[in-house]
């Protein structure tokens, strides 16, 4: 069965950093393009960040610089690091599979929330 | 960056009845050299994660019910759920991949029950 299982959220001060990790299982990691979205309360969706097969690695303009995605293929884990965070980066972060730049399966999300 | 406007921001139809969502993309998300559209569509039903719909403007993803449907090209797009059940109750959203790896989503419709 196909799972993604993100963590690592929680609540942090502005300026403060966070790594979340996206588990996954059913499929390997490192033979997949995988990326992360994130959701405002309430509000709609935004690509983050996408890392290729080959290590290759992209962000969305207002994470550039602060955000590094990666993944250990031992561990079949993908990582978003944030540092610098902002309060408008408050949002659940999903993992997603990318495939031909659409995004299934999801995982569940994990909520990060950026305020003093 | 293309921008995504979603229309409308939501709807209340009765169940059976036809829901019509509608998508337009800032510029043309139709690649020339293969004749296809980059437009994808989500949903996302309360409390859940997003799940792909359609790809390709039109092409239905494995397993998904063929009461969804896509149209269009270009900059105009459609989703439109021919009879609507109970469990189509949910957020619904458009996704533009012409400029990947940078991708961008419409807003969002939300469906809900007449």
């Amino acid at each position: 069965e196909v799972q993604l299982v993100e963590s690592g959220g929680g609540l942090i001060q502005p300026g403060g950093s966070l790594r979340l990790s996206c588990a996954v299982s059913g499929f390997t990691v490192s033979s997949n393009y995988m990326s992360w979205v994130r959701q405002a309360p309430g509000k709609g969706l935004e690509w983050v960040s996408v890392i290729y097969r080959a290590g290759s690695t992209y962000y969305a303009d207002p994470v550039q610089g602060r955000f590094t995605i990666s993944r250990d293929d031992s561990k079949n884990t993908l990582y978003l690091q944030m540092n610098s965070l902002r309060v408008e980066d408050t949002a659940v972060y999903y993992c997603a599979r990318w495939i031909q730049s659409t995004l299934e399966p999801w995982g569940q999300g994990t909520l990060v929330t950026v305020s003093s | 960056d293309i921008v995504m406007t979603q229309s409308p921001d939501s709807l209340a139809v009765s169940l059976g009845e036809r829901a019509t969502i509608n998508c337009k993309s800032s510029q043309s998300v139709l690649y020339s050299s293969n004749d296809k559209n980059y437009l994808a569509w989500y949903q996302q039903r309360p409390g859940q994660p997003p799940k792909l719909l359609i790809y390709g403007a039109s092409t239905r993803e494995s397993g998904v019910p063929d009461r969804f449907s896509g149209s269009g090209s270009g900059t105009d797009f459609t989703l439109t759920i021919s009879s609507l059940q109970a469990e189509d109750v949910a957020v619904y959203y458009c996704q533009q991949y012409y400029t990947t790896p940078a991708l961008t989503f419409g807003g969002g419709t939300k469906v809900e029950i007449k």
